[in-house]
């Protein structure tokens, strides 16, 4: 159960995109498409952005989107503004009834 | 609306128990899958147990033997019952409801956590 790896930071200029890896192994990220992103504020709760690698909830603009390609899943965040500078973290299911989540990115927007 | 709120944390010395509570509104515990991730200070997000709809549970290997996570269908209410707690376990414990497309879409506020002597 070792935790996914995220690039520990990522940064863009207003309007620019920015993209966040998250890879793991065959047993979780490339073994299912269970893959889910979420954004966390200091002090608060995360809020799911994408799940089943590239599916949006309601209300989650569409400047979010992801992707994966084998064992590596990838959150795009197009069009940075302000509100998006939070930490980052994806989460996969992992087999066996366990999920594993990524190290965590944290986005700056310059 | 849904929400859920936990409630339990404080500081505990090492060895020690706690229970920490997740009270639901909005949706019935035994019908979905319910799950408690936490967060060590300063810390990523880690994964803690699950309970399923149907009853099974399980957990990451690290509390597994320690950690119990159970519900009451009448009160509507997800628990994590902690023993022999380490000081690794200190963290804010969050209670959040999961899908069974495998992520979570409600969370709670968080409940500190904090094993010390």
């Amino acid at each position: 159960q070792s935790a996914l790896t995220q690039p520990p930071s990522a940064s863009g200029s207003p309007g620019q995109s920015v993209t966040i890896s998250c890879t793991g192994t065959r047993s979780d990220v490339g073994g299912y498409t269970y893959v889910s992103w979420y954004q966390q504020y200091p002090g608060k709760a995360p809020k799911v952005m994408i799940y089943e690698v590239n599916k949006r909830p309601s209300g989650v603009p569409d400047r979010f989107s992801g992707s994966k390609s084998g064992n590596t899943a990838s959150l795009t965040v197009s069009g940075l503004q302000a509100e998006d500078e939070a930490d980052y973290y994806c989460m996969s299911y992992a087999g066996g009834d366990t999920y594993v989540f990524g190290t965590g990115t944290t986005v700056t927007v310059l | 609306e849904v929400q859920v709120v936990e409630s339990g944390g404080g500081l505990i010395q090492p060895g020690g128990s706690l229970r920490l509570s997740c009270a639901a509104s909005g949706f019935s515990v035994n019908s979905n899958y319910m799950h408690w991730v936490r967060q060590a200070p300063g810390k990523g997000l880690e994964w803690v147990a699950v309970i399923y709809s149907g009853g099974s549970t399980y957990y990451t290997d690290s509390v597994k033997g320690r950690f119990t996570i159970s519900r009451d269908n009448s009160m509507n209410t997800l628990y994590l019952q902690m023993n022999s707690l380490r000081g690794e376990d200190t963290a804010v414990y969050y209670c959040a409801r999961g899908d069974n497309k495998g992520y979570f879409d409600y969370w709670g506020q968080g409940a500190l956590v904090t094993v010390s002597s």
